[in-house]
């Protein structure tokens, strides 16, 4: 599975948008991006995925560059519920099991 | 049914004792996984049934480790002969196989349980 690398930790104030970084620069063509958020003694929970399209649900948007290298997700108006560990997964499109995950980013909201 | 159940959620025992952690999926989903997660680490995957059948084992599942899903909805996760290493927060996921063979997609998105929490003394 291709690597991820995503900032330790990030602060964002509530109310504001805040913009989560992921590199995968070896992604394949057949592998998909996903996100997950982990809130504090609690299971990860699906938040979105894309393979080459952004996207938008209600909870985010995913922007993924052309080049597919990296990719963003956006809390559009950030809560102090979306405190939590959020990953980016690249997962194969034939692989479709198991996730893989890293460490994550700390996305600690502040009112 | 509302989600991924776990049980115990806490679970504190003495080194070189057994444990058993119980899953309960979600009730139509035909794929179930166990997770472990360590402090400070994303989680680990262990192994996943597809009904019935255990598909893929990890290395990270010693000989100490046995799941099962014997009539392809419940699960169970034993830790034979506990050891510290073992203290650890277990995760439990299910998700519903569908669409063409082996692709990804918005239906096969797991959802998690919340856990069992395994301190080993």
């Amino acid at each position: 599975d291709a690597k991820t690398t995503q900032p330790p930790s990030m602060d964002c104030a509530e109310g504001r948008a805040a913009n989560l970084p992921c590199n995968h620069s070896t992604i394949s063509g057949n592998e998909y991006v996903y996100w997950y958020r982990q809130i504090h003694s609690q299971g990860p929970q699906y938040i979105i995925h894309g393979l080459k399209n952004n996207e938008t649900n209600e909870m985010a948007s995913l922007i993924i560059t052309e080049d597919r290298k990296s990719s963003t997700l956006i809390l559009p108006h950030a809560t102090l519920r979306d405190t939590a560990v959020y990953y980016c997964i690249v997962r194969p499109r034939s692989n479709d099991y198991k996730l893989s995950f890293g460490a994550g980013t700390t996305v600690t909201v502040r009112a | 049914d509302t989600g991924v159940s776990q049980d115990p959620r806490h679970k504190i025992t003495k080194r070189g004792q057994n444990v058993t952690f119980r899953c309960d999926p979600i009730s139509e989903h035909n794929r179930l996984y166990w997770y472990r997660q360590t402090l400070g680490q994303g989680p680990e995957f262990l192994t996943y049934f597809q009904n019935e059948a255990q598909l893929e084992k990890s290395r990270l599942l010693s000989d100490r480790f046995s799941a099962e899903r014997p009539k392809g909805s419940f699960s169970t996760l034993e830790i034979q002969r506990t050891e510290q290493g073992d203290s650890a927060m277990y995760l439990c996921a299910s998700s519903l196989r569908g669409g063409r063979q082996g692709l990804a997609g918005p239906y096969n998105e797991q959802f998690f349980g919340p856990g069992t929490r395994l301190t080993v003394l």
